[in-house]
């Protein structure tokens, strides 16, 4: 099977823009979760979606959304970017059956540098 | 607020030797810990993990241990091997992660 992938891998934009990340995860895996990781802080739980539906949020403002196609692939939107968004965005898939109780399976990221 | 710690930035182990990589959490209702490591320029992969039921998990040169009353668990790779230098991150329900800790393994 075809493994997480992620695009675009790696991505420059400015303060106040907006961006949009894309993940497709492996075959048949319908949960789709968000993380993101910077230089001491490790990763970040920002949420998770299954069947279209986002069913796990953490603790992030309102400027990070994403969403779920039929097809499972999953986008994620950042609004109005800041400096501090500056990080690496990794997505994960899973069966999902177990929530988030269960082997998560990453993709190689996409590295976001906000100007 | 860190409820997942892994206090060890760093760690450095003689190849054939014990590593024993650390980490403590706070949530006594956190249900299921993972460790992932990683690589640069990939992203985590998953390594072993054990259900808040258990009190050990092993998988191959990998054990991990935990310890409910300390809050506290940790992953023994042994014998260690160069192959084994990454980045290693535990997770307590893929909520919350550690900081990670580097391991080097000196062949």
């Amino acid at each position: 099977k075809a493994g997480v992938t992620q695009t675009p891998r790696y991505l420059i934009k400015t303060r106040g823009q907006q961006v949009t990340l894309s993940c497709s995860p492996i075959s048949g895996h319908r949960s789709v979760s968000w993380y993101q990781q910077t230089p001491g802080q490790g990763l970040q739980f920002l949420f998770e979606y299954f069947s279209e539906t986002q069913r796990n949020k953490g603790n992030f403002p309102g400027r990070f959304s994403g969403r779920q196609f039929s097809n499972s692939r999953s986008e994620m939107n950042v609004s109005t970017l800041e400096l501090g968004d500056s990080a690496l965005y990794l997505c994960a898939s899973s069966d999902g059956t177990s929530g988030t109780r269960e082997t998560q399976y990453f993709g190689p990221g996409t590295r976001l540098l906000v100007l | 607020d860190q409820q997942v710690k892994q206090n060890s930035p760093s760690l450095s182990v003689q190849e054939g030797r014990i590593s024993i990589l650390n980490c403590d959490y706070t949530n006594s209702m956190f249900d299921y810990f993972l460790w992932y490591k990683k690589y640069p320029a990939e992203g985590p992969t998953f390594l072993i993990s054990i259900s808040s039921i258990k009190d050990k998990n092993e998988d191959g040169r990998f054990t991990v241990f935990l310890n409910k009353s300390a809050k506290h668990l940790s992953l023994h790779i042994v014998p260690s091997q160069p192959g084994d230098s990454a980045v290693y991150f535990c997770a307590a329900d893929n909520l919350f992660f550690g900081t990670g800790t580097r391991l080097t393994v000196i062949p």
